[in-house]
């Protein structure tokens, strides 16, 4: 069975461009979660999607943080337009019911 | 806002030996997980904690859960190079779902050969 998948695993981008971020989830697992690292900072929540809808979306950074779940399957996460601040690694979780996989990250770097 | 305080930061020592991190908080968590992440890969879970006091063993890993369920222990035996990696322990947000998860900084181990 294949795990979480990310694309890309690396980005660099310069300021002001945009970036989109994919997650696949595991197949059939309904629920669908981004978090993010900071260079120096934990791991922290984004938002939550069960199916194609937003459960939760407190931890989104600010509106130019943009995601999305069509049809429930996967996801995306476009910044537009990135800051440097931006930079992280970006990771996506998805569960069924007690256990949740993380996919391998993708590192944004925003120059 | 349910914070989690991983110690040491960094940890190297040699094969063989044992060792301990440890996660704090001040608040009280319904559970804790601890992960393991390897450079480029993401999060693994090893462990969920659930009862105050609970102490779970894998292999040569043993977890605990503090009695007030604020704090919780990782001690590995006989250290070995495999060991090596990034631990992180996470606990659900008060009131969110089961994987709303609030992270520590995690703990960087390595153990030499």
């Amino acid at each position: 069975e294949a795990g979480v998948t990310q694309f890309p695993s690396h980005s660099v981008i310069e300021k002001g461009q945009t970036v989109t971020l994919r997650c696949d989830p595991i197949s059939g697992h309904d629920n669908l979660y981004w978090y993010r690292r900071v260079m120096g900072k934990e791991i922290k929540f984004l938002l939550h999607f069960v199916k194609e809808s937003k459960q939760d979306e407190s931890g989104m950074p600010n509106n130019r943080f943009l995601a999305e779940r069509t049809g429930g399957t996967y996801s995306t996460l476009k910044v537009q337009p990135a800051e440097l601040e931006d930079s992280g690694v970006y990771f996506c979780a998805s569960s069924q019911d007690a256990l949740a996989f993380f996919g391998q990250g993708t590192r944004l770097t925003v120059v | 806002t349910q914070l989690l305080e991983q110690s040491p930061q960094f940890l190297s020592i040699q094969e063989g030996e044992n060792l301990t991190v440890y996660c704090n908080s001040s608040s009280v968590f319904s559970s804790l997980q601890w992960y393991r992440q390897e450079p480029g890969e993401g999060p693994v879970l090893l462990v969920t904690v659930v009862t105050g006091g609970e102490v779970k063993k894998l292999k040569r890993l043993t977890f605990q859960f503090g009695d007030a369920r604020k704090d919780s222990s990782l001690h590995i035996t006989a250290a070995q190079p495999g060991d090596t990696g990034l631990y992180l322990c996470a606990g659900p947000y008060s009131g969110g779902s089961n994987y709303k998860l609030t992270f520590g900084k995690g703990t960087l181990l390595t153990v030499n050969p």
